[in-house]
């Protein structure tokens, strides 16, 4: 089955930049949404079609994909950007969908 | 306004069978696939299935398939997610979320359903 890797933790100062990877085979290929969960509330959408934003997400959220990595950029971080990260794709040898570990990002 | 609102809180034993609901508004439910999410305590999120409303079209898992069942009632604009036999291991929040125009993402989220199974 198709496996998202993502790396467990990232910490970053305010201000700066975070990036989240998100390893998967060719995933360069497929559409990559991205998830911000805060603590105790449900998940919600920051990302889809790889690099478009829902009304409302800041435009500080960017994406960008190639070969075997998809990448969440986080610039000028917000102590409110706190919270876990998750990639997800479509595998479409087993129909069905597929999301990454997940990524604590910690503003310090 | 996309609305969507689960059912609450779950305690059960184990063997026994559970439904939980999320009822939807704010679009056309027939047209929209919808689906669920599991989130372990202190785990990742992972995706169960999706049903289609318009015609019954289901997709689950590999994981969930056999263990859980994605129903939709059109006529209330309600999803459901039900287990015939409740296992510890199904302990979990449950998250019901809309599918985007390309079935590939959850574009709308709801609150969640914590279902506990314990003896």
């Amino acid at each position: 089955s198709y496996v998202l890797t993502q790396p467990p933790s990232l910490s970053v100062a305010p201000g700066k930049t975070a990036s989240i990877t998100c390893g998967g085979n060719n995933i360069g290929r497929k559409i990559v949404p991205w998830y911000q969960q805060k603590p105790g509330q449900a998940p919600v959408l920051v990302i889809y079609y790889d690099t478009d934003r829902p009304s409302g997400i800041p435009e500080r959220f960017s994406a960008s994909k190639s070969g075997n990595t998809a990448t969440l950029t986080i610039s000028r971080v917000e102590a409110g950007d706190e919270a876990d990260y998750y990639c997800q794709v479509w595998d479409n040898i087993t129909d069905s969908w597929v999301f990454g570990g997940g990524t604590k990002l910690t503003v310090l | 306004e996309v609305q969507l609102v689960q059912s609450g809180a779950e305690v059960k034993k184990p063997g026994e069978s559970l439904k939980i609901s999320c009822k939807a508004s704010g679009y056309s439910f027939t047209k929209s696939w919808i689906g669920w999410a599991r989130q372990m305590p202190g785990k990742g999120l992972e995706w169960v299935g999706i049903i289609y409303p318009g015609d019954s079209d289901t997709r689950y898992s590999p994981s969930f398939q056999g263990r859980v069942t994605i129903s939709a009632d059109k006529s209330i604009t309600t999803a459901y997610l039900q287990w015939s036999s409740l296992k510890t291991s199904d302990t979990a929040i449950y998250y019901c979320a809309k599918v985007g125009t390309t079935p590939v993402f959850f574009d709308y989220w709801a609150q969640g359903t914590l279902v506990t199974v314990s003896s």
